[in-house]
């Protein structure tokens, strides 16, 4: 069975400090994808990144990285010169890559807090 | 492009009722799948809808039950309501399955927040 944990329930840094998010996953499928979904106040999941399986080099988007560790299944994330816009809670998700199915697993969740 | 949109934005049931949420998928997509995302919890997956056939279910009793007509929008339904069943349901589309290349990420809309007193 799948599963995602998110260890960190609640952080909170003062705005311009880098921050990471972590994210550990079980799986006992070989091809597989990984996301980072942003939940605002306003509820809708907005996309951040996906990652599959057979790709475990580093992606960097602006103040966003990700860092894939498959010998660890670790799928972390890093706001560099967190900014008070990235205050939300951050999802970890898991989907396997079989046809038929489709589900995203979702950890439980990060609430990022960035003080002014 | 229009993205994915749901009504109601919120609603108020009592337990034992029956309620209908609806979702429009964004233009092109013709897979949908329903969330459900209680307070404080990450989303759990209640089923998915490729081409109007289900595709797939997770851990979720048969009073939920869903929909997906030939414009591939989805309706999903939930019979003799629980006060667990209080949550936030989240729509995503997509425009196929991970196992048609290249995989397409869910999108998802703003959810109906439900409430079962």
């Amino acid at each position: 069975a799948q599963k995602v944990t998110q260890a960190q329930t609640e952080i909170s840094v003062v705005e311009k400090e880098d921050v990471t998010l972590d994210c550990v996953y079980e799986t006992r499928d070989t091809t597989y994808y990984l996301f980072w979904y942003k939940q605002p106040p306003s509820g809708e999941l907005v996309f951040l990144i996906r990652r599959n399986s057979f790709d475990e080099q580093n992606e960097i988007s602006g103040r966003y990285s990700w860092n894939f560790q498959k010998s660890t299944s670790s799928f972390n994330f890093t706001i560099t010169a967190s900014q008070v816009v990235d205050s939300a809670v951050y999802f970890c998700a898991l989907s396997e890559a079989n046809f038929g199915n489709e589900k995203l697993t979702f950890g439980t969740g990060t609430r990022l807090t960035i003080i002014p | 492009e229009t993205g994915v949109t749901q009504s109601p934005t919120h609603l108020i049931k009592t337990r034992g009722q029956q309620v209908t949420l609806r979702c429009s998928s964004q233009s092109g997509h013709n897979t949908v799948s329903w969330y459900q995302q209680a307070l404080g919890q990450g989303p759990q997956f209640i089923f998915q809808y490729y081409r109007e056939e289900e595709n797939g279910r997770g851990n979720f009793p048969p009073r939920f039950s869903g929909l997906q007509f030939p414009n591939y929008s989805s309706e999903l339904n939930v019979n003799a309501l629980e006060l667990d069943d209080s949550a936030l349901y989240l729509c995503a589309s997509s425009p196929g399955l991970a196992g048609q290349a290249p995989y397409n990420e869910q999108f998802f809309g703003p959810g109906t927040r439900l409430t079962v007193l």
